[in-house]
């Protein structure tokens, strides 16, 4: 068990680029989650993948938002035309059916 | 959708004393609740959880209390140390598989 490992942790950007962001979860973790943790706030909801599917996308994902699972493994979360509201902690997260959640250390964007 | 409210935001406690941090549900279908600790600079660590079929559940000096009628969970921390300051979340997962966090406690124990 290595852990779900995120790339990179930190992201400094300019408004308008695009960033990606990588997720390698736990290896036998069929879910996959997105969340997004500003300060002092607890962990938002974004996404969730169930193997490649994505289940469910939180109405906090606009259209600039898009997350992959290709063959169910990594993820990636990429965030288009970024605004300084994108700031803030993106967090992965992975976990077996009725079992708990294991985050990553999470990428901090920076939008200036 | 889930609701989790938590209380207080900030708590500071002397070393060796107990700490209590409370949450609240809306969503009586919700039927698992862990507990993270968040260090600086990290992601969100499993310290304890319980299902809804259980009022209790203790490790070390660490332990979880769930009240389903009255929608509450609470954690317990007693003989607390200074490596136990960190910020403290609730989480209460409801049957459609997403956890939904309470707003966070940060905990400073002071030595």
């Amino acid at each position: 068990d290595t852990g779900v490992s995120q790339n990179p942790r930190h992201k400094i950007t300019k408004r308008g680029q695009n960033v990606t962001f990588r997720c390698d979860p736990i290896s036998e973790h069929n879910r996959l989650y997105w969340y997004r943790q500003t300060l002092g706030q607890g962990p938002e909801f974004l996404t969730y993948f169930q193997n490649e599917a994505q289940l469910e996308k939180s109405r906090l994902l606009s259209d600039r938002f898009s997350a992959e699972r290709p063959k169910g493994s990594f993820s990636t979360l990429e965030i288009q035309r970024t605004e300084q509201g994108d700031s803030a902690m993106y967090l992965c997260a992975s976990s077996r059916p009725n079992s708990p959640l294991h985050f990553g250390n999470g990428t901090r964007l920076t939008v200036t | 959708g889930e609701n989790v409210e938590q209380h207080p935001s900030t708590l500071s406690v002397q070393e060796g004393d107990s700490a209590v941090i409370k949450c609240t549900y809306s969503d009586s279908a919700s039927n698992y609740f862990p507990w993270y600790k968040q260090e600086l600079g990290k992601g969100p660590q499993l310290i304890i959880d319980i299902r809804s079929n259980v009022g209790e559940k203790k490790d070390q000096r660490i332990a979880v209390t769930l009240n389903k009628t009255a929608k509450h969970f609470s954690l317990h921390i007693t003989e607390t140390q200074p490596e136990d300051s960190a910020v403290y979340f609730c989480a209460a997962k409801n049957t459609g598989n997403q956890f939904y966090f309470g707003t966070g406690t940060s905990l400073t124990v002071i030595p």
